[in-house]
């Protein structure tokens, strides 16, 4: 069955910390990984993955996916209390359409 | 702001009732998908529109229903409604529906979502 497994569930940190989310998937047909943030409302677009190990990066968040070992990460560096939310991760799986296995998501919730 | 709108905000009903809740994709976009997200469970997807056809279903009970009408705006209807279907209801567009490169790397865009609570 595929699954995609998010760790950790939960973490508090204080600002100014670095932080990785962590992303796992066991599912066939692979095609790409999606992260999203969730604030109170809808989750917002961060980076879509689809090559191993070229890194994405957008302001103090960057991401890297790698294919051999299933896993992605998401780094946060020097936070802020603006980051505080749920990261959701998605495994995009190829066939006659395209479905999308999401985990249940990491609680970041940063501390002044 | 993503683009895609969903109406109501929020919404309060009894148990038995029925509900519509409504989703205008964002410009251009053909796909729609209908996600469940409650506090235990994370995203749950139901169902798929591409350009007016029903593309995938997911976790959808019977009692939930959707169309997505030629101008792609998208209705989900719950209906003989229970206290467990209290949750968060998003909606999200894409510009493909998974078929060919170009929809694999097209990502989801979620709207505000309808917070439902049934009483």
């Amino acid at each position: 069955e595929d699954k995609v497994v998010q760790s950790p569930l939960s973490l508090v940190v204080h600002e100014g910390d670095t932080v990785t989310l962590n992303c796992s998937y066991e599912v066939t047909n692979f095609r790409s990984l999606l992260w999203y943030k969730q604030e109170k409302k809808a989750p917002t677009f961060l980076f879509m993955l689809t090559s191993s190990g070229i890194e994405k990066k957008s302001g103090r968040l960057s991401s890297i996916l790698d294919k051999k070992e299933l896993f992605s990460i998401l780094n946060i560096t020097a936070t802020q209390t603006g980051d505080s939310a749920v990261y959701l991760c998605a495994a995009v799986v190829a066939g006659n359409n395209r479905k999308l296995i999401w985990g249940l998501g990491t609680s970041l919730a940063v501390n002044p | 702001d993503s683009g895609v709108t969903q109406t109501p905000k929020h919404l309060i009903t009894a148990t038995g009732q029925r509900v519509t809740l409504r989703c205008s994709p964002r410009s251009g976009d053909l796909s729609v998908y209908w996600y469940q997200q409650s506090l235990d469970q994370g995203l749950q997807f139901l169902i798929q529109y591409y350009n007016g056809e029903e593309r995938a279903k997911g976790n959808i009970l019977e009692r939930f229903s959707a169309q997505q009408f030629p101008d792609l705006h998208s209705e989900l209807n719950l209906s003989s409604l229970e206290l467990g279907d209290s949750a968060l209801y998003f909606c999200a567009s894409s510009a493909g529906a998974g078929q060919g490169i170009s929809s694999y790397n097209s990502p989801l865009h979620f709207g505000n979502g309808t917070r439902l609570t049934v009483t």
